[in-house]
């Protein structure tokens, strides 16, 4: 069973460009949270989605950001129009049930996004 | 509000005891988390404890919850070099199982 699959595990772009982060659940998951982290400091959590579904969006910035976890495919974080603050770790998890806690969510490796 | 503090740096010698130590401030946390990142790689969960928990041991790893101060603490004992790491702690509050990260605390371990 592979784990959370992200891609690609870096990317850079120039200021202006789109960012579009792919990120493929475990088998079996249907939950996924994106998480940012800023270099020397700890995730934070942008957004939550179920198939089709965005929950809980309060961590991400109103503009520019938007995410989707389509009924077939991976889930795609995209930023639009990057700028240099936008560098940082994005990384993706997933759980298998979600609500009370205490599931698990599996961190994939991350894509180190770098904007020019 | 919601928020997770941690020492940022803790320095050990191989074979002696490492604690970790976290405040957290929301009194409805459920499930605190401890947490592992290796350089360049994702997180690794460690270990986690329900709040009406005070203790949990795993191995080497001993959790230690003191809910009345909102404390957490790790305490990885026969500290090895391969524990060189940043460990996160973070809680959630159930619902969506939001997770709260703390900075991380750097451990190296020095021979």
């Amino acid at each position: 069973n592979a784990g959370v699959m992200q891609n690609p595990r870096h990317l850079v772009r120039r200021r202006g460009q789109e960012a579009r982060l792919r990120c493929s659940p475990m088998k079996g998951h249907s939950h996924v949270y994106w998480y940012r982290q800023l270099p020397e400091e700890g995730l934070k959590f942008m957004v939550y989605l179920q198939k089709e579904n965005i929950i809980d969006e309060s961590g991400m910035p109103k503009e520019r950001f938007s995410a989707e976890f389509p009924k077939e495919g991976p889930s795609i974080l995209r930023i639009q129009q990057v700028v240099r603050g936008d560098s940082a770790a994005y990384f993706c998890a997933s759980s298998p049930e979600s609500g009370g806690g205490g599931y698990e969510q599996f961190f994939g490796p991350g894509t180190r996004l770098t904007v020019l | 509000g919601e928020d997770v503090e941690q020492s940022l740096f803790l320095s050990v010698r191989e074979g002696d005891s490492s604690v970790i130590n976290c405040t957290y401030t929301d009194s409805s946390s459920t499930y605190l988390y401890w947490y592992k990142q290796e350089p360049g790689a994702g997180l690794q969960l460690l270990t986690y404890i329900f709040s009406n928990m005070d203790m949990k041991q795993d191995q080497r790893l001993t959790v230690l919850l003191n809910k009345k101060d909102k404390h957490l603490s790790l305490r990885i004992a026969d500290t090895q070099t391969g524990d060189s790491a940043i460990y996160f702690c973070a809680e959630s509050t159930g619902g969506y199982n939001k997770l709260i990260f703390g900075a991380g605390t750097r451990l190296a371990v020095h021979p």
